[in-house]
């Protein structure tokens, strides 16, 4: 089945510092991927949309200059949370869709983002 | 905007009897509505979906319905077993191509 990997599973990092989180598609080209963030024993809040090759789309409220998103290749995406600060500090996770918009989301197993 | 909702937001079976999660969603464009389950720490796993032009789909122990005309869908697995604990959520894709989630339910079977 379609595999996506997510790294790392966990950061701590200092305030003020910027973090690289990668999602890639394994067995699959993923023209579409999604972000999304996740505070505990809540719901997944969609941050973005970004397809191969354009810029990302991001949803009304979220900071694109702050998560910096990058989508080079059919397998691989990048969220960058740039001068992270302790609210910043979430449940980070990628899926990945396959081709058609009639394709499943397939998602990746999250990074826990902790800002000091 | 866009939005789904989900009942109950908390459940307790006992192994063996069935579990049943509901949700409604806001656009009426939406065409296709996937669950998730998650266990902690972990990303979500997708366990059944359905089409809008469906009106029920079954996988095992788990199916799915869908009451285009009342915007609602539910999850019914049945012969729960202690393994099903975890959160299940609900979405569904909207006319602009995202796909939204519902709050998540967490699902308890009392072995």
């Amino acid at each position: 089945g379609a595999v996506v990997s997510q790294h790392p599973s966990r950061v701590i990092c200092k305030s003020g510092t910027s973090v690289k989180i990668e999602c890639r598609s394994l067995d699959f080209q993923a023209t579409t991927m999604f972000w999304y963030r996740q505070f505990p024993k809540q719901s997944l809040m969609l941050m973005a949309t970004s397809n191969e090759g354009s810029k990302a789309t991001y949803e009304q409220g979220v900071e694109k200059d702050k998560f910096l998103i990058n989508h080079a290749s059919l397998t691989l995406s990048t969220l960058t949370v740039t001068s992270a600060h302790p609210e910043d500090s979430s449940f980070y996770i990628c899926s990945a869709r396959e081709g058609s918009p009639r394709a499943p989301l397939h998602f990746g197993n999250g990074t826990r983002l902790t800002v000091t | 905007g866009e939005n789904v909702e989900q009942h109950p937001s908390t459940l307790s079976v006992q192994e063996g009897d069935s579990a049943v999660i509901k949700c409604t969603y806001s656009d009426s464009a939406s065409n296709y509505f996937p669950w998730y389950k998650q266990e902690l720490g972990k990303g979500p796993q997708l366990i059944i979906d359905i089409r809008s032009n469906v009106g029920e789909k079954k996988d095992q122990r788990i199916a799915v319905t869908l009451n285009k005309t009342a915007k609602h869908f539910s999850l019914h697995i049945t012969e729960t077993q202690p393994e099903d604990s975890a959160v299940y959520f609900c979405a569904a894709k909207t006319s602009y191509d995202k796909v939204i989630f519902g709050p998540g339910t967490s699902l308890s079977v009392i072995p």
